[in-house]
């Protein structure tokens, strides 16, 4: 089974700054995706950004953008300039490119921004 | 719709009471899933529906939980005789079926969450 591991509970970052979350995962895939999803206090899921592990480019998205390690089965999320909103808990997650297959999250981080 | 919407949104029952928690998923997405998040932890898959297959309950807790899809679209998560550690959110989200080629088919999107409180 795919396992997703986030290290760090919280984090905190000063408002303009840049801040990179870890994530680590274990599969035996060769194809599969991975995932940062935000969750504000709203509680509603939004997902960052997304990375097809067929893709050696990292994905980016404005000021978020991913250090993609295959081989080292790691996933972390840069976010730079930093901004109040940021703040929240954010989500990785795995999941396979069968047809039939569900996200496997990891326990999430939580951040703050500083202002 | 727009969106995935979860009814309720907060839900408060006494121990013992059935209760039952509704997701209307984005149209024409085929693929619905039901997490639980409960204080401070990650998302807990529970089940998952991909069109008329049949559903992936590997999650699921303890035959107190259960969930229906009906026509293909609203789905229902019911937790009978409900205990204190279920209190949790429960999450739902949607899909269009992965490798469809579908725009956004290996993503989910995600409702909005019911709160269940058992007091």
């Amino acid at each position: 089974a795919q396992t997703v591991t986030q290290s760090q509970p919280e984090m905190s970052v000063q408002e303009a700054e840049t801040v990179t979350l870890s994530c680590t995962y274990d599969t035996s895939e060769s194809d599969y995706y991975l995932f940062w999803y935000k969750q504000p206090p709203s509680r509603q899921m939004i997902l960052v950004i997304r990375q097809e592990a067929y893709k050696q480019q990292n994905a980016t998205e404005n000021r978020f953008s991913v250090n993609f390690q295959k081989a080292a089965k790691s996933f972390s999320l840069k976010i730079s300039d930093s901004q109040l909103g940021d703040a929240a808990m954010y989500f990785c997650a795995y999941r396979s490119a069968g047809a039939n297959s569900k996200l496997t999250f990891g326990k999430g981080i939580t951040l703050s921004v500083r202002p | 719709g727009a969106g995935v919407s979860q009814s309720p949104s907060n839900k408060v029952t006494e121990k013992g009471k059935d209760v039952e928690l509704r997701c209307d998923p984005i149209s024409g997405h085929t693929a619905l899933y039901w997490y639980r998040q409960s204080l401070g932890q990650g998302l807990e898959f529970l089940i998952y529906f991909q069109g008329n297959s049949a559903p992936d309950k590997s999650g699921l807790p303890s035959d107190r939980f259960s969930a229906e899809r009906t026509g293909g679209s609203v789905s229902t998560l019911t937790i009978q005789r409900t205990q204190q550690e279920d209190s949790a959110v429960y999450l739902c989200a949607s899909s269009p079926r992965l490798g469809s080629g579908a725009s956004g088919a290996n993503v989910l999107t995600f409702g909005a969450g019911s709160r269940l409180t058992v007091l």
